[in-house]
């Protein structure tokens, strides 16, 4: 059964930095994997998509990649702003089960600091 | 630009209620989804749809009921609510195919007392 983890559960950094947020996932037969953003009591808004046959997704200050054989994915948010404090969530669409359920991160909660 | 509705924000029932969660998306997507979110737990398949009419049961079905009548709209209805099912309720629709995203609502707060 496919799992999927984020490290860190929690992420506190100065304004301007860059970071990474990790994604891993235990079993490589996916369709996609993508990126969310949830801020508090509210819904999930996709950031990037990144499909199965790619390396990477670039969306302005964000970067996903995808190394589907060792289960890992990274999100680079370059020059860090206090608005991009939420909640970062990736999920996996799993080849089994005709592909159509989602299997979610728990997400990693980000504070940047004015 | 992509949209997902979901009716109601914020909804506070009695327990023994029937409570219905309406959801319309304007993307003629194929697929839809209803999520319960909750502090520790993740986001949690409740059903999905993949056609009019058609239904798949998800992770936790258990209580929860579904209707889809039109390709629009997915109904995610409480037949009898209960308090452990106070949580945030997340609809979600996607396009056919392999590789398209998945779009997410507000997101409904259902609080049962």
């Amino acid at each position: 059964k496919q799992e999927v983890t984020q490290i860190p559960a929690a992420l506190s950094v100065p304004e301007g930095e860059n970071l990474v947020l990790n994604c891993s996932f235990t079993d490589s037969a996916i369709y996609n994997l993508q990126w969310f953003r949830q801020d508090p009591g509210k819904g999930l808004t996709s950031l990037l998509l990144i499909q199965s046959s790619q390396r990477e997704q670039t969306s302005g200050r964000l970067n996903a990649s995808l190394d589907k054989s060792s289960g890992r994915s990274t999100l680079y948010i370059a020059a860090s702003q206090p608005g991009d404090s939420a909640t970062y969530l990736c999920a996996v669409r799993p080849v089994d089960n005709y592909g159509q359920n989602f299997v979610f991160g728990p997400g990693t909660r980000l504070s940047v600091l004015p | 630009d992509v949209k997902v509705t979901q009716s109601s924000r914020y909804l506070v029932k009695r327990t023994g209620e029937k409570v219905f969660l309406e959801c319309v998306q304007d993307m003629d997507h194929e697929n839809m989804f209803w999520y319960r979110q909750d502090p520790g737990l993740g986001l949690r398949l409740i059903y999905f749809s993949y056609d009019v009419k058609m239904k798949e049961k998800g992770d936790i079905p258990e209580g929860y009921s579904v209707s889809r009548e039109k390709k629009e709209r997915f109904s995610l209805i409480l037949e009898s609510a209960s308090t452990n099912q106070t949580s945030m309720y997340l609809c979600a629709s996607r396009g056919g195919g392999s590789g398209n995203t998945i779009y997410f609502g507000e997101g409904s707060w259902l609080t049962v007392v």
